[in-house]
């Protein structure tokens, strides 16, 4: 079945550094793609999204990348602080389907 | 604009007990999904339903029903509970489904 995969479970970085996160997805007729950044003790929040006609969109601080023709989605945070300490999730999605989440990567920023 | 609202946030069950877990999505949002948070398996897809059907479905047993109400409010229920359904479950409402969700702080169901 479609899933979507994170490259690594864990990643840390040092307070100032871009952080780099990998997410791989297999199902070539998603044509939505988000992340989310989950804190202790909350529900994930929204992040960045993206289309499939897009390869890159940037946010404030962030900005997601998209290669479709190897299937794979990264979340780059410049400037990283230590409240982006969390758990990051990438997603996939078609209209009227459900989003179908990756396992989650736990970015550790230190000071 | 009020978020997703989930209650309780907390729950204690035994097994073989059955639980229910309510949601508020935000005014406006149709569609209303459910996922299972676990350390190991990250979020799986339970349900989502759209305008009080049940449209989408992830791979889970019948013990685990849902239903969303007139007002968009949704409930899903666990019968039969076993250790294994120790989670954080989590509601989030979006325009439609596949897009865009906004989730509720979710709630923690302890089976012992």
């Amino acid at each position: 079945g479609e899933s979507v995969g994170l490259h690594l479970p864990t990643l840390s970085v040092q307070e100032g550094d871009n952080s780099i996160i990998n997410c791989a997805y297999s199902n070539s007729a998603s044509d939505y793609f988000i992340w989310y950044k989950q804190e202790s003790g909350k529900g994930p929040q929204f992040i960045i999204d993206i289309r499939s006609n897009m390869d890159k969109r940037q946010g404030q601080r962030v900005t997601v990348l998209l290669n479709k023709t190897v299937k794979h989605l990264s979340l780059q945070i410049a400037a990283t602080q230590p409240g982006d300490s969390a758990v990051y999730f990438c997603a996939e999605g078609q209209a009227g389907t459900a989003l179908i989440f990756g396992k989650g990567t736990t970015l550790s920023v230190s000071s | 604009k009020a978020g997703v609202t989930q209650t309780p946030r907390y729950l204690i069950k035994t097994r073989g007990q059955q639980v229910t877990l309510s949601c508020s999505p935000i005014s406006g949002h149709r569609s209303v999904s459910w996922y299972q948070q676990t350390p190991g398996q990250g979020l799986q897809f339970l349900f989502e339903y759209f305008s009080e059907t049940q449209r989408n479905k992830g791979n889970f047993p019948g013990r685990f029903s849902g239903r969303q109400f007139s007002n968009s409010r949704s409930e899903m229920n666990v019968s039969t509970l076993e250790l294994g359904d120790s989670a954080l479950y989590l509601c989030a409402s979006s325009l439609e489904a596949g897009r865009k969700l906004f989730f509720g702080s979710g709630t923690q169901l302890s089976v012992l």
